[in-house]
């Protein structure tokens, strides 16, 4: 079975770094893309990004570029979502999910979910 | 990037009722077409990929329609346990942007 866990919540204050992951297991790691979706407080859902682990390619929303990095670790099939310098835009919960697809990007779906990590930055 | 525009952004209706929501793309996205429904507190589910596929455990009450720009969700003879909100989401190209949802409330 398919199993994303993701990392407990957070409280930090602006300027501060963060990192958040997202543990998968059921499943050929390496041969899936895995995302990240934001969602801030009473809002809806937004794409930030995917990673392909096996080579690390990663896409994001162009609204998002430069704001995160999302990476991977092969060796523990976990994937990260991290910031350099919080602010408090980012205050938001946010979740993990893997994409159906394998490698290909198209007409696939976000079939397994995390169960989400909330991000607070509260000076 | 591909916009996704759902419509009504809410509603309310009762128990048996018959309920539709409607996303529309921004340009041809084909019928990569996902639905996903969110429970308060809980991580969304994805309920129909490919415009019109359920997925395995969704209940047959539930049917997805479209290709191209215009697609439906449709939820005949609503059960307490459809009420959330529903998103749409395109996966023709990257981003796979989400339309803004749609809630579901009790009438």
């Amino acid at each position: 079975e398919v199993h994303l866990v993701q990392s407990e919540a957070e409280v930090k204050k602006p300027g501060e770094s963060l990192k958040i992951s997202c543990k998968c297991s059921g499943y050929t790691f390496i041969h899936y893309w895995v995302g990240w979706v934001r969602q801030m407080p009473g809002k809806g859902l937004e794409w930030v990004g995917i990673i392909y682990p096996d080579d690390s390619k990663t896409i994001y929303s162009p609204s998002l570029q430069g704001q995160v990095t999302i990476s991977a670790d092969k060796s523990i099939s976990t994937v990260y979502l991290q910031w350099s310098s919080l602010k408090a835009s980012d205050a938001a919960m946010y979740y993990c999910a893997r994409l159906d697809g394998g490698q290909q990007l198209v007409g696939d779906c976000f079939d397994s979910w995390g169960q989400g990590t909330l991000v607070t930055v509260s000076s | 990037d591909i916009q996704m525009t759902q419509s009504p952004s809410s509603l309310s209706a009762s128990v048996g009722d018959r309920v539709t929501i409607t996303c529309r793309a921004s340009q041809s996205i084909t019928r990569s077409l996902n639905w996903y429904q969110q429970k308060p507190g809980k991580a969304p589910k994805v309920m129909i990929y490919s415009a019109s596929t359920l997925l395995s455990g969704v209940p047959s009450r539930f049917s997805g329609s479209g290709f191209g720009t215009d697609f439906t969700l449709t939820i005949t003879s609503l059960q307490p346990e459809d009420f959330a909100t529903y998103y749409c989401q395109q996966s023709y190209s990257t981003p796979h942007l989400f339309g803004q949802g749609t809630k579901v409330e009790i009438k």
